[in-house]
């Protein structure tokens, strides 16, 4: 089955710093989301970009679909950005919209 | 509802006890899923409802495991004789188009289920 690799694991910031976290995935892919679980374990949906890049407030996202990676960038951190960001694709053989997780990347956020 | 209701919050059952795990989806989503998120790892694919019908199930991990969705809202998995490894939480997701695609899901809070 189709693999989705997420790095880093885990990574500590200070609150104003950016980052880049990313996501690569061994097969083609029909769809592909960015969540968010809060530190309460509360998904919460960031992203929809199965191709191309988006914008939202401090949080941007790109995927390129050729090349089976995607990245999520988050700018000028906050507190509350800390939790786990996962990257979750729609192999294009699944057929019925499941979504294939990544391990997920720990963000701490530090004051 | 305003958004994706899971109940109970926690559960702790004895090994061999039966449990049953309710979603609320929101009001006229037509797709809902469950998945299963052991500590520490991404949530994994167990089903997939359709409206009632349940048009995939292939990452129910036994027999043990059940899922309906009888009137194409309220979901209901059920595991029976419940085991340690079963110990994870246990998410609901819907979405108002069939599948997930590009509207996304829309996660509940989870259920909790201790095995001891």
């Amino acid at each position: 089955g189709i693999q989705v690799e997420q790095s880093p694991p885990d990574l500590i910031l200070q609150e104003g710093a950016n980052s880049t976290l990313r996501c690569n995935f061994s097969d083609s892919v029909n769809n592909l989301q960015w969540f968010h679980q809060n530190p309460w374990g509360q998904l919460i949906n960031l992203f929809y970009i199965p191709s191309g890049t988006k914008q939202n407030g401090r949080l941007s996202a790109t995927t390129v679909a050729t090349e089976r990676y995607s990245l999520l960038y988050i700018s000028s951190s906050q507190t509350t950005d800390s939790g786990v960001y996962f990257c979750a694709v729609d192999p294009t053989t699944s057929g019925t919209y499941k979504y294939i997780f990544g391990t997920g990347t720990r963000l701490k956020v530090l004051a | 509802g305003a958004g994706v209701s899971q109940s109970p919050r926690y559960k702790v059952a004895k090994r061999g006890q039966d449990v049953a795990l309710r979603c609320d989806p929101i009001s006229g989503h037509v797709s809902l899923f469950w998945y299963q998120q052991a500590l520490g790892q991404g949530p994994e694919f167990l089903t997939y409802f359709q409206n009632e019908a349940q048009l995939d199930k292939s990452g129910l991990p036994s027999d043990r495991f059940f899922a309906e969705r009888p009137e194409g809202s309220v979901s209901t998995l059920k595991i029976q004789r419940t085991q340690q490894e079963d110990s994870a939480v246990y998410l609901c997701a819907s979405s108002p188009q069939t599948g997930g695609g590009r509207y996304g899901y829309t996660f509940g809070s989870g259920t909790r289920l201790t095995v001891v």
